[in-house]
């Protein structure tokens, strides 16, 4: 069962423009959330990460935006560069418990058109 | 100067046969992990040691077997390799075992098993 949900495998955008991001989650315990970004035959890297006491946090072109009602997330990207194009995960730790243990989304491949 | 090193990146070998992967990170962090990135791209935590105790075991075929010799190394070693073992093994490590603390990654091992 798929605690992390990234519904959208793939994510065309045109340079300039934003991208969103989306992921879902079905584990009301989960009480922080992180993006990674990850580029071929490289590890994931660590981009933004948001608190489940928080509806929003930014970064630079990066925004992350929680709606905890709604078990969703979303990264947004504004404006789009070529060099954004990669597979982002969405993930999320879960408070007592395994501390440290990242629950992964399965990806989301964004290509930024020039 | 890599954060978090593993070797080696790319394996290809038989049914049968027992295997390292070896990791080091130099950040001086307290917690070290092994997750794994199987054929449908989940990414998927195995082991997380802390100051080289055993702190996570997911469920992985004891085949399986994580050792520290120290804070900065966790090694895999993959005893009787089968078809099924074939992935992408990623080491990572973060400062502790916080929730939600920042995790870095190695750049992968290409684990192929013929």
């Amino acid at each position: 069962d798929q605690q992390v949900k990234q519904n959208s495998p793939s994510l065309s955008v045109q340079e300039g423009r934003i991208s969103i991001l989306n992921c879902d989650y079905t584990n009301s315990m989960f009480d922080y959330f992180l993006w990674y970004k990850k580029y071929p035959a490289e590890g994931p890297t660590f981009l933004i990460s948001i608190s489940s006491i928080k509806d929003k946090n930014e970064d630079g072109r990066f925004t992350v935006f929680l709606n905890k009602s709604a078990k969703h997330l979303s990264l947004h990207i504004v404006p789009s560069q070529p060099g954004d194009s990669a597979v982002y995960f969405c993930a999320a730790s879960l408070y007592g418990g395994s501390q440290g243990n990242l629950i992964f989304g399965k990806g989301t491949k964004l290509s930024v058109k020039p | 100067d890599t954060a978090v090193s593993q070797t080696p990146k790319y394996l290809v070998t038989q049914m049968g046969n027992d295997k390292s992967i070896k990791c080091e990170q130099n950040l001086g962090h307290d917690t070290m992990y092994w997750y794994k990135q199987d054929s449908k791209k989940f990414l998927k935590i195995m082991f997380s040691y802390n100051n080289k105790e055993l702190i996570i075991n997911e469920t992985v075929p004891n085949r399986f077997s994580p050792k520290s010799p120290d804070k900065a190394h966790l090694n895999l070693h993959i005893n009787s390799l089968e078809l099924g073992d074939s992935a992408v093994y990623f080491c990572a490590s973060s400062a502790d075992r916080a929730a939600g603390n920042t995790i870095y990654f190695g750049e992968g091992s290409w684990l192929t098993v013929v």
